[in-house]
């Protein structure tokens, strides 16, 4: 039973292209919603995070879309690059688990073509 | 600084063996914890501790052991291996409190025949 849900499962967008990744979930108690990247034969690692307190949180090219009322959030990319070809992992936490313990989407291939 | 050190690399058992996969992390974190990465489901957290002498059961406990003697160790035992535990492990630590960054290892490949 996933209680975060992640899509699409994969992506391909040309470099310069914006895409999106979105996630689902279920918990009302979630109170922390982070993204992580990850290359190819690495942990995973963290990208941004966000509380529900704002809508939006932006880091670089990152910025990360969150919609309380309908419990998703999402994960956008601007001018995308190739080094940003990874697989990305949303994820959440309550106060209960704070830093102990993650509950992760299923994970989002990105090719990003040159 | 290593940060999150896991040993080995990649592993090759058969099936009913038993081994011990090592996850050792230098920042003086109180919280690590063992994932499972599996095609299409994500990461699934297997065990965690949020301290020394302190070890608690996450999502697919079944088949895994931990303990936590030190701030430092935290390493995953498999008792008898299954083919369905064929998998990449990943160790991770956390300062814990207001700070939840997760800093994980670079993971083992264990494959289970």
């Amino acid at each position: 039973q996933q209680q975060v849900k992640q899509s699409p499962q994969s992506l391909i967008v040309q470099k310069g292209g914006i895409p999106i990744i979105n996630c689902a979930y279920e918990n009302t108690a979630f109170d922390y919603f982070p993204w992580y990247q990850q290359f190819p034969g690495k942990g995973p690692a963290l990208l941004i995070a966000i509380r529900p307190d704002v809508s939006e949180k932006k880091e670089g090219r990152f910025t990360i879309s969150f919609n309380k009322s309908a419990k998703q959030f999402s994960l956008h990319i601007m001018d995308s690059q190739p080094g940003d070809s990874a697989t990305y992992f949303c994820a959440a936490s309550s106060k209960e688990t704070s830093g102990s313990r993650l509950t992760f989407g299923e994970g989002t291939q990105l090719t990003v073509n040159p | 600084n290593a940060g999150v050190t896991q040993t080995p690399k990649f592993q090759v058992l058969k099936t009913g063996q038993s081994m011990t996969l090592q996850c050792a992390q230098d920042m003086n974190h109180e919280y690590m914890s063992w994932y499972r990465q599996d095609p299409g489901m994500g990461l699934r957290l297997i065990h965690y501790s949020v301290g020394a002498g302190i070890t608690d059961q996450g999502e697919v406990p079944n088949g895994y052991n931990v303990s936590r003697s030190t701030t430092e160790d935290f390493p995953l035992r498999l008792l008898s291996a299954a083919p369905s535990q064929t998998s990449v492990y990943f160790c991770a630590s956390s300062e814990g409190g207001s700070n939840e960054k997760l800093f994980f290892g670079s993971g083992t490949q264990l494959s289970v025949l």
